[in-house]
């Protein structure tokens, strides 16, 4: 079965900084990963996913992730943070089809 | 485009209840999957459908179950609620069934008491 961790509950950073939100994976054949953002008492909404080519996806509102087969992660970047960044970031992973399994999620905090 | 809509928005019932919540998808799109989020599981997939028809099921009790009309809307059901069923409900559209990007709607507030 596939799985995801986000080994880091919290990240804290200043605004104007690069930000890194960290994911690992364990899936059986190729994986298909995704990052979403979720803001206090709404639904998700999707910055980027990986499925196939190369290893540098870009997404939604600046946002990155690199996916490393070796090291089987996916973290997702931003240059420069905002304070509007700061919300719970989830990452997913699945084997092509809609079960897709979630991380437990990261609370980005941006301070001004 | 409208989003995807979800109602109700909130939702109280006691144990031993049953209810129903329903999702309207992107229009256009056949696949509609619905997850559950808690605090203590976190986001857990319960099932997908596209074309009336269920492609996936996740690790839930038969007291969870869902349907899809032939507009591509979606209900799920859960039957003799729990208090552990107590969650935010989110359903999420997409084109076809796949490795979607998936359109999450605002998502259904359920307490059980």
């Amino acid at each position: 079965a596939q799985s995801v961790a986000q080994p880091e509950d919290q990240v804290n950073v200043a605004e104007g900084n690069p930000l890194t939100v960290k994911c690992t994976y364990s899936v059986s054949g190729n994986p298909y990963l995704f990052w979403y953002v979720q803001y206090p008492n709404r639904g998700l909404q999707f910055l980027l996913k990986y499925i196939t080519g190369d290893n540098l996806v870009k997404g939604s509102y600046g946002f990155e992730a690199e996916f490393n087969k070796s090291q089987t992660s996916f973290h997702l970047k931003k240059p420069s943070a905002l304070v509007s960044d700061s919300a719970l970031y989830f990452c997913a992973v699945s084997r092509g089809d809609n079960d897709m399994r979630f991380g437990a999620g990261t609370r980005l905090t941006v301070k001004p | 485009k409208a989003g995807v809509t979800q109602t109700p928005r909130y939702l109280i019932k006691t144990r031993g209840q049953q209810v129903t919540l329903s999702c309207s998808p992107i229009s256009g799109h056949r696949s509609v999957s619905w997850y559950q989020q808690t605090p203590g599981q976190g986001l857990q997939f319960l099932f997908e459908y596209f074309s009336e028809t269920q492609r996936n099921k996740g690790n839930f009790p038969g007291r969870f179950s869902g349907r899809q009309f032939s507009n591509s809307r979606s209900e799920m059901n859960v039957s003799t609620l729990e208090l552990g069923d107590s969650a935010l409900y989110l359903c999420a559209s997409s084109l076809n069934s796949g490795p979607n990007s998936g359109y999450f709607g605002p998502g259904t507030r359920l307490t059980v008491l």
